[in-house]
């Protein structure tokens, strides 16, 4: 039972690349979310997915798209990386949004 | 508009020395209280659920209470494996779905 998995861990990017951060969960979970935790920030929900082909916005989700095909999956793509979304990225996964959630490991992403 | 504040940011203890973390919100209509524990370089664990004023769960030398205001983490003679960083949770409406507001945490450091 694998949880929740995020790849890659470490991610160096220039300013203006695009990329795809990953995150696949094995439990059947409807609600996943992403998240992203900086130095006295905390953590900041990015965007949220209350089941397949339903997502919505959170707290700072300029710069991120989502979408959600399946229930397993749920990609984190930055369009054109800037060095303000230099971060830890968490991916979550809950049976839905008022249960307890499963983190992933984090992907840390550096943007210069 | 909703808040969760944690005090004391950083919380440092010697062994055996019992103490507790604050968890203060501002939510109206309070769906559930969770408490996450967070290891350098790790994602957030669950620890508990409280849903209503007056409930308590507790996990070896963890205690979680909960009021109409604010819910507490009490920790009962801590040993340095303790040291992590604690997180409190809750639900805010966004939109039409609930999604998971996080306090900054307080950092904890049990000294041997």
């Amino acid at each position: 039972n694998a949880g929740v998995t995020q790849t890659p861990k470490f991610q160096v990017l220039k300013t203006g690349q695009s990329m795809t951060l990953q995150c696949a969960q094995d439990m059947n979970h409807e609600y996943m979310s992403w998240y992203r935790q900086d130095p006295g920030m905390g953590l900041r929900l990015i965007h949220y997915s209350v089941g397949a082909g339903i997502t919505d916005q959170g707290e700072v989700p300029n710069g991120y798209n989502v979408s959600r095909s399946t229930t397993e999956d749920f990609p984190l793509r930055l369009l054109s990386a800037a060095p303000s979304q230099t971060s830890v990225y968490f991916c979550a996964s809950s049976r839905q949004a008022l249960y307890g959630y499963t983190f992933g490991s984090g992907t840390r992403l550096t943007v210069v | 508009e909703d808040q969760v504040t944690q005090s004391p940011e950083a919380l440092r203890l010697q062994e055996g020395e019992s103490s507790s973390l604050n968890c203060s919100y501002t939510v109206s209509g309070l769906r559930g209280l969770f408490w996450y524990r967070q290891d350098p370089g790790k994602g957030p664990e669950f620890l508990f659920t409280l849903y209503s004023a007056g409930e308590e769960k507790e996990k070896e030398r963890l205690k979680a209470t909960l009021t109409k205001k604010e819910s507490f983490l009490h920790i009962t003679a801590p040993k340095p494996e303790d040291s992590a960083t604690y997180l409190c949770a809750v639900p805010t409406k966004g939109g039409s779905n609930y999604k998971l507001t996080f306090g900054k945490g307080t950092l904890l450091t049990v000294n041997p």
